[in-house]
């Protein structure tokens, strides 16, 4: 079974600070990662999506990728109450002939404090 | 664009009875699409997997006769859980994929069954 592991939370952080966000992942061929954000009672919507090693910045949010680690990240750069929700890694796994089905981490909740 | 229109957004059925639940996707051919099930406080799991025009392949643990997919077009894909039982209450949700790396939520359905 090809996991996704997030610590569960919850992760606190005041508002205006860097709220980070990990991700492991235990498939090493896989292609794709995702994070979502999940509010209570809600779908998920997408945060980032990354393909590549290395940094991507999206506004105030930047995925970070290491393959070589099997390791994703999300910063959420000044944190607001808004953001406080269910973040979710989702790894697309390479398997030949599959469907490019998501397989998605626990999530971490967060926390943003006024 | 990549919409998602997911319905019933919320079902509350009797012990015995079966539930519909539809998802289309609106602007876009769905190559394939994902239905997932979230019980509270944990993360999605996928169910299964359905193609438009083939038979839809089920995760493990997933009773195919029970929860019924059909993808009959490229834009609609339904998820019928027959004989419904108050375990089977939880928040149901679907998602299309398009291209390679493109995947879109419906906004769930919460199904209760009493």
């Amino acid at each position: 079974q090809k996991e996704v592991e997030q610590n569960s939370g919850p992760l606190s952080v005041p508002e205006g600070a860097i709220a980070s966000l990990n991700c492991t992942y235990s498939d090493r061929v896989s292609q794709s990662f995702f994070w979502y954000r999940q509010y209570s009672g809600k779908s998920p919507e997408l945060i980032m999506s990354i393909y590549s090693n290395g940094d991507k910045e999206d506004g105030r949010f930047t995925a970070q990728l290491n393959k070589a680690s099997q390791y994703v990240s999300l910063l959420i750069r000044d944190s607001q109450p808004s953001d406080s929700a269910t973040y979710l890694c989702a790894v697309n796994p390479y398997e030949s002939g599959g469907y490019n089905k998501l397989i998605f981490g626990a999530g971490t909740r967060l926390a943003v404090h006024p | 664009g990549a919409v998602v229109s997911q319905h019933p957004s919320w079902v509350i059925c009797k012990s015995g009875t079966s539930v519909k639940i539809e998802c289309r996707s609106l602007d876009f051919q769905a190559t394939t699409m994902f239905w997932y099930r979230q019980f509270p406080k944990q993360s999605l799991m996928l169910m299964a997997t359905s193609n438009e025009g083939s038979k839809a392949t089920y995760e493990q643990g997933v009773e195919k006769d029970k929860f019924l997919i059909n993808h009959a077009s490229l834009t609609l894909s339904t998820l019928t859980v027959t004989s419904a039982h108050p375990e089977d209450s939880s928040f149901y949700i679907c998602s299309a994929s398009w291209g390679n790396y493109g995947y879109t939520f419906g906004s769930g359905t919460r199904l209760t069954v009493v």
